[in-house]
Protein backbone atom coordinates (compact mmCIF):
# COMPACT_ATOMS: atom_id res chain seq x y z
CA UNK A 1 0.00 0.00 0.00
CA UNK A 2 1.19 3.30 -0.80
CA UNK A 3 1.89 5.64 2.05
CA UNK A 4 2.88 9.58 1.11
CA UNK A 5 4.60 11.60 3.75
CA UNK A 6 5.07 15.44 3.19
CA UNK A 7 7.46 17.17 5.59
CA UNK A 8 7.30 19.52 6.99
CA UNK A 9 3.40 19.81 8.07
CA UNK A 10 3.83 24.04 8.39
CA UNK A 11 6.01 26.29 7.18
CA UNK A 12 5.90 29.98 7.77
CA UNK A 13 8.20 32.41 6.21
CA UNK A 14 8.81 36.40 5.33
CA UNK A 15 7.79 37.36 1.71
CA UNK A 16 10.55 36.76 -0.79
CA UNK A 17 12.13 34.28 0.32
CA UNK A 18 12.69 31.11 -1.68
CA UNK A 19 11.41 27.53 -0.40
CA UNK A 20 11.15 23.89 -0.92
CA UNK A 21 8.02 21.19 0.47
CA UNK A 22 9.34 17.62 0.33
CA UNK A 23 7.30 14.68 -0.45
CA UNK A 24 8.41 11.11 -0.01
CA UNK A 25 6.29 7.93 -1.27
CA UNK A 26 6.98 4.49 -0.10
CA UNK A 27 6.19 2.36 -3.83
CA UNK A 28 8.25 3.86 -6.38
CA UNK A 29 5.75 2.05 -9.31
CA UNK A 30 3.97 5.43 -9.82
CA UNK A 31 2.92 6.68 -12.99
CA UNK A 32 2.99 10.27 -12.43
CA UNK A 33 2.95 12.75 -9.52
CA UNK A 34 0.52 15.61 -9.01
CA UNK A 35 1.13 18.48 -6.42
CA UNK A 36 -1.51 20.52 -5.89
CA UNK A 37 -2.90 23.69 -4.11
CA UNK A 38 -5.98 23.74 -1.58
CA UNK A 39 -7.08 27.47 0.17
CA UNK A 40 -9.29 27.32 3.45
CA UNK A 41 -12.40 25.80 2.50
CA UNK A 42 -11.77 25.34 -1.32
CA UNK A 43 -11.58 22.49 -3.66
CA UNK A 44 -8.30 21.09 -5.12
CA UNK A 45 -6.30 23.40 -8.10
CA UNK A 46 -3.25 20.89 -9.85
CA UNK A 47 -0.53 22.87 -9.86
CA UNK A 48 2.12 20.45 -11.76
CA UNK A 49 2.08 16.59 -13.11
CA UNK A 50 5.54 14.85 -13.42
CA UNK A 51 5.34 11.92 -15.60
CA UNK A 52 7.37 9.10 -14.05
CA UNK A 53 9.56 9.51 -17.10
CA UNK A 54 10.76 13.14 -16.35
CA UNK A 55 13.21 14.91 -13.75
CA UNK A 56 11.13 18.12 -13.28
CA UNK A 57 8.34 20.43 -14.46
CA UNK A 58 8.01 23.99 -14.23
CA UNK A 59 5.25 26.80 -14.05
CA UNK A 60 6.21 30.50 -12.90
CA UNK A 61 7.54 30.51 -9.79
CA UNK A 62 7.05 27.09 -9.38
CA UNK A 63 9.22 23.95 -9.99
CA UNK A 64 8.54 20.43 -9.16
CA UNK A 65 11.29 17.91 -9.56
CA UNK A 66 10.65 13.50 -9.33
CA UNK A 67 13.45 11.00 -8.16
CA UNK A 68 11.15 8.14 -8.75
CA UNK A 69 13.90 5.74 -7.41
CA UNK A 70 14.31 7.05 -4.10
CA UNK A 71 10.47 7.88 -4.10
CA UNK A 72 11.18 11.55 -3.34
CA UNK A 73 9.71 14.76 -4.87
CA UNK A 74 10.15 17.97 -3.97
CA UNK A 75 7.84 21.55 -4.80
CA UNK A 76 10.45 24.57 -4.85
CA UNK A 77 8.30 27.82 -4.91
CA UNK A 78 10.62 30.91 -5.70
CA UNK A 79 10.08 34.38 -4.50
CA UNK A 80 6.99 33.71 -2.25
CA UNK A 81 4.22 35.91 -1.95
CA UNK A 82 1.40 36.21 0.63
CA UNK A 83 -0.87 34.59 -2.19
CA UNK A 84 1.12 31.44 -1.55
CA UNK A 85 -0.42 30.75 1.46
CA UNK A 86 -2.45 27.55 1.34
CA UNK A 87 -2.06 24.03 2.08
CA UNK A 88 0.29 21.81 -0.50
CA UNK A 89 -0.72 18.44 -1.39
CA UNK A 90 1.42 15.61 -2.96
CA UNK A 91 -0.70 12.87 -4.81
CA UNK A 92 1.59 10.07 -6.64
CA UNK A 93 -0.66 8.31 -8.80
CA UNK A 94 -0.46 3.91 -9.15
CA UNK A 95 -2.45 1.71 -11.69
CA UNK A 96 -5.51 0.71 -10.84
CA UNK A 97 -6.66 -1.13 -13.68
CA UNK A 98 -9.12 -0.63 -16.80
CA UNK A 99 -6.95 2.63 -18.07
CA UNK A 100 -7.81 4.29 -14.82
CA UNK A 101 -5.03 5.57 -11.95
CA UNK A 102 -5.49 5.93 -8.39
CA UNK A 103 -3.63 8.99 -6.54
CA UNK A 104 -2.36 9.02 -2.80
CA UNK A 105 -2.29 11.48 -0.94
CA UNK A 106 -0.25 12.88 1.59
CA UNK A 107 -1.43 14.77 4.68
CA UNK A 108 -0.28 18.21 2.96
CA UNK A 109 2.06 21.26 4.09
CA UNK A 110 0.40 24.25 5.48
CA UNK A 111 2.22 27.27 4.11
CA UNK A 112 1.95 30.83 5.53
CA UNK A 113 4.16 33.40 3.90
CA UNK A 114 4.30 36.89 6.32
CA UNK A 115 4.22 40.54 4.45
CA UNK B 1 -16.86 25.04 -19.49
CA UNK B 2 -17.98 24.42 -15.67
CA UNK B 3 -15.45 21.65 -15.11
CA UNK B 4 -16.34 19.11 -12.35
CA UNK B 5 -19.10 20.49 -10.14
CA UNK B 6 -20.56 19.23 -6.90
CA UNK B 7 -24.52 19.32 -5.36
CA UNK B 8 -25.01 20.32 -2.65
CA UNK B 9 -21.94 22.65 -1.02
CA UNK B 10 -23.39 22.01 2.56
CA UNK B 11 -25.29 19.53 4.00
CA UNK B 12 -26.67 18.18 7.25
CA UNK B 13 -28.09 14.91 8.38
CA UNK B 14 -29.47 13.36 10.95
CA UNK B 15 -28.15 9.83 12.11
CA UNK B 16 -29.70 7.51 9.95
CA UNK B 17 -30.78 9.54 7.22
CA UNK B 18 -30.16 8.78 3.55
CA UNK B 19 -28.83 11.47 0.80
CA UNK B 20 -27.40 11.15 -2.35
CA UNK B 21 -24.26 13.46 -3.84
CA UNK B 22 -24.21 14.72 -7.00
CA UNK B 23 -21.16 15.12 -9.46
CA UNK B 24 -21.06 15.67 -13.11
CA UNK B 25 -18.12 16.83 -14.94
CA UNK B 26 -18.30 18.27 -18.51
CA UNK B 27 -14.27 17.23 -20.31
CA UNK B 28 -15.71 13.98 -21.46
CA UNK B 29 -13.82 12.04 -18.91
CA UNK B 30 -13.62 8.45 -18.52
CA UNK B 31 -12.41 7.89 -15.10
CA UNK B 32 -14.43 9.28 -12.06
CA UNK B 33 -13.49 9.26 -8.36
CA UNK B 34 -14.80 9.98 -4.79
CA UNK B 35 -12.90 10.82 -2.12
CA UNK B 36 -13.34 12.67 1.54
CA UNK B 37 -11.34 14.71 3.54
CA UNK B 38 -11.11 14.19 6.98
CA UNK B 39 -9.02 16.69 9.48
CA UNK B 40 -5.39 14.91 9.87
CA UNK B 41 -6.16 12.00 7.56
CA UNK B 42 -5.56 13.31 4.65
CA UNK B 43 -8.09 12.96 1.78
CA UNK B 44 -9.17 9.18 0.82
CA UNK B 45 -10.51 7.17 -2.01
CA UNK B 46 -13.94 6.00 -1.37
CA UNK B 47 -15.07 4.71 -5.18
CA UNK B 48 -14.08 5.36 -8.32
CA UNK B 49 -15.29 4.28 -11.99
CA UNK B 50 -12.63 3.89 -14.80
CA UNK B 51 -15.91 3.96 -17.53
CA UNK B 52 -19.65 4.19 -17.71
CA UNK B 53 -20.76 1.50 -16.45
CA UNK B 54 -17.97 0.54 -14.36
CA UNK B 55 -17.45 0.85 -10.54
CA UNK B 56 -14.59 0.09 -7.99
CA UNK B 57 -13.59 0.32 -4.43
CA UNK B 58 -11.49 2.66 -2.98
CA UNK B 59 -9.49 2.81 0.03
CA UNK B 60 -13.06 3.67 2.50
CA UNK B 61 -16.00 1.79 0.83
CA UNK B 62 -18.05 0.80 3.67
CA UNK B 63 -21.39 2.51 4.16
CA UNK B 64 -21.26 4.00 0.35
CA UNK B 65 -22.63 3.14 -2.42
CA UNK B 66 -22.45 4.57 -6.23
CA UNK B 67 -23.17 4.95 -9.26
CA UNK B 68 -22.34 5.93 -12.71
CA UNK B 69 -25.40 7.38 -14.22
CA UNK B 70 -23.15 8.34 -17.75
CA UNK B 71 -20.26 9.67 -19.07
CA UNK B 72 -20.95 12.63 -17.04
CA UNK B 73 -22.29 11.51 -13.68
CA UNK B 74 -21.03 9.72 -11.09
CA UNK B 75 -23.05 9.82 -8.01
CA UNK B 76 -22.12 8.90 -3.78
CA UNK B 77 -25.42 7.45 -2.39
CA UNK B 78 -25.18 7.34 1.82
CA UNK B 79 -27.77 4.55 2.72
CA UNK B 80 -28.08 5.18 6.53
CA UNK B 81 -25.58 8.40 7.49
CA UNK B 82 -23.51 7.76 10.69
CA UNK B 83 -21.50 10.74 12.43
CA UNK B 84 -18.20 8.91 11.22
CA UNK B 85 -19.51 10.11 7.77
CA UNK B 86 -18.91 14.13 8.59
CA UNK B 87 -16.47 15.00 6.27
CA UNK B 88 -15.81 17.21 2.84
CA UNK B 89 -16.41 14.96 -0.12
CA UNK B 90 -14.64 15.71 -2.81
CA UNK B 91 -15.48 14.48 -6.93
CA UNK B 92 -12.63 14.19 -9.28
CA UNK B 93 -12.08 12.95 -13.30
CA UNK B 94 -9.45 12.13 -15.53
CA UNK B 95 -9.04 11.73 -19.12
CA UNK B 96 -7.62 8.76 -21.12
CA UNK B 97 -4.72 10.75 -22.49
CA UNK B 98 -1.76 10.28 -21.46
CA UNK B 99 -1.14 12.79 -18.67
CA UNK B 100 -4.25 11.12 -16.41
CA UNK B 101 -4.65 14.37 -15.11
CA UNK B 102 -7.17 14.35 -12.08
CA UNK B 103 -9.56 17.58 -11.80
CA UNK B 104 -11.80 18.49 -8.41
CA UNK B 105 -14.82 19.92 -7.70
CA UNK B 106 -15.82 22.51 -5.31
CA UNK B 107 -16.68 19.50 -2.45
CA UNK B 108 -19.70 18.97 -0.42
CA UNK B 109 -19.53 19.71 3.20
CA UNK B 110 -21.43 16.97 5.19
CA UNK B 111 -22.22 17.18 8.94
CA UNK B 112 -23.78 14.17 10.69
CA UNK B 113 -25.43 15.03 13.97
Amino acid sequence: KQEVTQIPAALSVPEGENLVLNCSFTDSAIYNLQWFRQDPGKGLTSLLLIQSSQREQTSGRLNASLDKSSGRSTLYIAASQPGDSATYLCAPASYSGAGSYQLTFGKGTKLSVIP
Amino acid sequence: NAGVTQTPKFQVLKTGQSMTLQCAQDMNHNSMYWYRQDPGMGLRLIYYSASEGTTDKGEVPNGYNVSRLNKREFSLRLESAAPSQTSVYFCASAPDRVTHEQYFGPGTRLTVT
